[in-house]
């Protein structure tokens, strides 16, 4: 079975620039979650979808946007990219939105530098 | 969701039980205790999680105090792989696990 998939996996950007991040979930999971993680820190909740609708939204400005897709994939977008921007950013998926007996499946995550 | 604080770093010589604890002194009744950990540069990855009684699967055990202010993490026989950030989180009933919520964790060293 194919776990959480991410793309690209590594990403150089200059500051000012737009970036696309891509995941496909696990098949069957309708919810993804994004995450930032800072060198150093824990991940930081960006966003939530299910069923192609956001479900929640962490402290993030509005330069960061997320979709979810009919097959329940998802892009993570980021404008006018910052050097404090340079993350990994990670994406995890769960078969639903309620039911704490579901785990959280994590993608190995997609290291975007900005210079 | 509760707070939960870790400590830092810990070691610990391979072979040996692995403990780590974390203190959710203000966890509500119907926060679960949920540990997920983080090998470098890989995505975190779920290990247990429990309300009030104690879990125990293939990774590892969940022991939770009767007051449910702490838990401790057991890995019964740690190895060099075991070496990792390892999150304790704490998760409203009400919510879901497409929301997590990381602190800094803790980074257990695995040593020969």
């Amino acid at each position: 079975d194919a776990g959480v998939t991410q793309s690209p996996t590594h990403l150089i950007k200059t500051r000012g620039q737009h970036v696309t991040l891509r995941c496909s979930p696990i098949s069957g999971h309708k919810s993804v979650s994004w995450y930032q993680q800072v060198l150093g820190q824990g991940p930081q909740f960006i966003f939530q979808y299910y069923e192609k609708e956001e479900r929640g939204r962490g402290n993030f400005p509005d330069r960061f946007s997320a979709r979810q897709f009919p097959n329940y994939s998802s892009e993570l977008n980021v404008n006018a990219l910052l050097l404090g921007d340079s993350a990994l950013y990670l994406c995890a998926s769960s078969s639903a939105t309620g039911g704490l007996n579901t785990e959280a499946f994590f993608g190995q995550g997609t290291r975007l530098t900005v210079v | 969701d509760a707070k939960t604080t870790q400590p830092t770093s810990m070691d610990c010589a391979e072979g040996r039980a692995a403990n780590l604890p974390c203190n959710h002194s203000t966890i509500s009744g119907n926060e679960y205790v949920y540990w997920y950990r983080q090998i470098h540069s890989q995505g975190p990855q779920y290990i247990i999680h429990g309300l009030k009684n104690n879990e125990t699967n293939e990774m590892a055990s969940l022991i939770i105090t009767e007051d449910r202010k702490s838990s401790t993490l057991i890995l019964p026989h740690a190895t060099l792989r075991d070496t990792a950030v390892y999150y304790c989180i704490a998760l409203h009933g009400s919510s879901n696990t497409g929301k997590l919520i990381f602190g800094q964790g803790t980074t257990l060293q695995v040593k020969p």
